[in-house]
């Protein structure tokens, strides 16, 4: 089946270590997006990436890394700089239209807390 | 960048009731993206919606873009039909892909 796909679900993380979450999807979509969510509230934007080997910070980019060496993955870091990561993180992916946002298909999540 | 609000933030339904999320955005924009997130986290794309009208079994939802809302509505609520409702316009009113996201309408269906 087609989706996307985050690992791990669960992820803890030790005072300043680096952690790296998975995102991959078999859509053939050329955008993907990473987003944090705090409880009880939306969807902020960390990074996006329209086509390989490029990627643009988002609202909240600050403490966090990206790659996007291949179209299907899209794996984000979670540095020792970024103080509070403590937060639900979401992968999503879209087609690219002319002119145009497309929908966007989203991960089950991956949540991170600190030791 | 443009704003974005949902309302009501809490909904309390019984199952079977009818109920309408509304959605007010402070900009122009050509789509607007409707999602559902279930209390496990999971985040569904319900609609993708130019404007006008759409309509997916028990969902449906308007967009009136000249003045700047979208509306949600779900009909014979179910328990399943619980969980937070999010809008999301583009940010740059629909060139590219980056959405903004409202804080949410989170529902709860009682049986």
């Amino acid at each position: 089946d087609g989706g996307i796909t985050q690992s791990p679900k669960y992820l803890f993380r030790k005072e300043g270590q680096n952690v790296t979450l998975s995102c991959e999807q078999n859509l053939n979509h050329d955008a993907m997006y990473w987003y944090r969510q705090d409880p009880g509230q939306g969807l902020r934007l960390i990074y996006y990436s329209q086509i390989v080997n490029d990627f643009q910070k988002g609202d909240i980019a600050e403490g966090y890394s990206v790659s996007r060496e291949k179209k299907e993955s899209f794996p984000l870091t979670v540095t020792s700089a970024q103080k509070n990561p403590t937060a639900f993180y979401l992968c999503a992916s879209s087609t690219l239209g002319a002119g145009s946002n497309q929908p966007q298909h989203f991960g089950d999540g991956t949540r991170l807390s600190i030791l | 960048g443009i704003q974005v609000e949902q309302s009501p933030p809490d909904l309390i339904l019984q199952e079977g009731a009818n109920s309408t999320l509304r959605c007010n955005f402070s900009d122009s924009v050509n789509n607007l993206q409707w999602f559902h997130q279930n209390p496990w986290g999971q985040l569904i794309n319900l609609f993708y919606i130019p404007s006008g009208t759409k309509q997916n079994g028990r969902l449906s939802a308007t967009t009136v873009a000249t003045e700047r809302y979208s509306l949600l509505y779900i009909s014979s609520s179910q328990t399943t039909d619980s969980g937070v409702y999010f809008c999301a316009p583009p940010r740059d009113g629909g060139s590219q892909g980056n959405l903004i996201f409202g804080k949410g309408t989170k529902l709860s269906v009682k049986p």
